[in-house]
């Protein structure tokens, strides 16, 4: 089945820890995307990738990193300069822009600090 | 900026109801309106779109109307059912030949209940 695959599904973090966050899609989308949620915030743009190789910054990069080197992954790092990663982290790609193809979401990873 | 405002939650309502999710946005140009869904414990799935003034977008039952006028995509559905039960957002995509068509804009969710 196609799809988009986050792991793992719950993560703890260290104070001063940078953990990395996967995410796999075999949908042979070139674009990719992660969100933040929060509860009663929505959904936050971090980090998108057009295309591989290529990535830009959201609204909330601060204390993030990706990579996208190749078409099927963009896996995201939370860095020790994020002060507060506690959140729900939400992986997503497309065809294309947002305009004309639909976001197809991953399940999600529960980020929690120790 | 771009920004999306919906109504607050939770939103509880007895099953075959009608549903209102009201939606109103800024942005300039003329961009793309969507609703997409979060059932319990899964990513979102987008449920309808518009792309420009006055298209109505439907699917499952719901429909939103492109509004120019009043800035505005209410989603609506005629009589909801206990499956309907999720967290609903709205989004914008800015118009597709501006900067920024990749980055989507959500509201903040409104949470629906329905109950038996």
């Amino acid at each position: 089945d196609g799809g988009i695959t986050q792991s793992p599904k719950y993560l703890f973090r260290k104070e001063g820890q940078n953990v990395t966050l996967s995410c796999e899609q075999n949908l042979n989308h070139d674009a990719m995307y992660w969100y933040r949620q929060d509860p009663g915030q929505g959904l936050r743009l971090i980090y998108y990738s057009q295309i591989v190789n290529d990535f830009q910054k959201g609204d909330i990069a601060e204390g993030y990193s990706v990579s996208r080197e190749k078409k099927e992954s963009f896996p995201l790092t939370v860095t020790s300069a994020q002060k507060n990663p506690t959140a729900f982290y939400l992986c997503a790609s497309s065809r294309g822009s947002p305009t004309n193809e639909k976001l197809f979401f991953g399940s999600g990873t529960q980020l929690s600090v120790l | 900026g771009n920004s999306v405002t919906q109504m607050e939650g939770p939103v509880t309502l007895s099953e075959e109801a009608f549903l209102t999710i009201n939606c109103t946005y800024t942005a300039t140009g003329y961009p793309s309106l969507f609703w997409y869904v979060q059932y319990p414990g899964e990513g979102l799935q987008l449920l309808l779109k518009a792309t420009k003034a006055d298209d109505k977008g439907s699917n499952k039952g719901f429909e939103a109307t492109y509004r120019k006028e009043t800035t505005s995509f209410h989603l609506e559905k005629g009589s909801v059912q206990v499956s309907d039960s999720a967290v609903y957002f709205c989004a914008l995509s800015p118009s597709p030949l501006g900067a920024g068509s990749y980055q989507l804009t959500f509201g903040k969710g409104t949470k629906l209940s329905v109950i038996p």
